[in-house]
């Protein structure tokens, strides 16, 4: 497709429950990021891919959060044993990593967990 | 160390009035500049981007933004607000030497009196 695409657009979930968080970024980026915005707040780093290199995860909360990417393709973020305190919009963006580095988003992931 | 700081979580203007979002930087190396808008309920969107080309540089929708070095500054501006204005703002910075990540501001958001 010609821009980022995530999906589910919604996911309600219990408390405890594991989920899966999925992105497919622009054909050809090389770089992968994904963010968590909470209700009326900012951008929260979580990680970063780029090629075969090893994944930038300083951003990741609690070991309860796992992301991978296959390739320079499509990537999945994993959160096991859901919390309340997880709710929140996940996004997903990609970019070429050279030049100005502009990362292209994708209309991301509400989560509510109950 | 890159950071961004956006003054005014907040900004409320009348439709026809002149918009003004602030945003300074830090950077130890001359930094790609950019801010995104966020619409209710969408993912991010690039409204304009720095890239040591022209100071000035004009985004869509009829906004633009100044590089001024002596201030550390890129503040977002449009001469005449209009309705669908409302949204989300954020200021962001990366650098050559980072490569991978982009600094996000807090983001300002923007209200638009009838």
């Amino acid at each position: 497709g010609a821009g980022v695409s995530q999906s589910p657009s919604n996911k309600v979930t219990e408390k405890g429950k594991d989920v899966e968080l999925r992105c497919d970024p622009i054909s050809g980026h090389t770089a992968l990021y994904w963010y968590r915005q909470r209700l009326g707040q900012g951008l929260e780093f979580l990680i970063y891919f780029q090629g075969n290199s090893a994944p930038d995860k300083s951003g990741l909360p609690s070991d309860r959060f796992s992301a991978e990417r296959t390739g320079e393709s499509v990537s999945t973020l994993t959160i096991q044993r859901t919390q309340q305190e997880d709710s929140a919009v996940y996004l997903c963006a990609s970019s070429f990593v050279r030049g100005s580095n502009e990362q292209f988003f994708g209309p991301g992931t509400r989560l509510t967990v109950l | 160390a890159q950071s961004v700081t956006q003054l005014g979580s907040h900004v409320s203007v009348s439709e026809g009035a002149l918009v003004l979002l602030r945003c300074n930087y830090s950077s130890s190396v001359p930094p790609y500049l950019f801010w995104y808008v966020q619409y209710p309920n969408q993912g991010l969107q690039l409204l304009l981007k720095y890239t040591s080309a022209a100071t000035l540089v004009k985004g869509i929708n009829g906004f633009e933004a100044e590089f001024k070095k002596s201030e550390t500054s890129f503040h977002l501006t449009k001469p005449s607000a209009h309705m669908s204005d409302a949204a989300e703002y954020f200021c962001a910075v990366s650098d050559e030497s980072s490569a991978s990540k982009i600094i996000f501001g807090s983001g300002t958001r923007l209200s638009i009196r009838p």
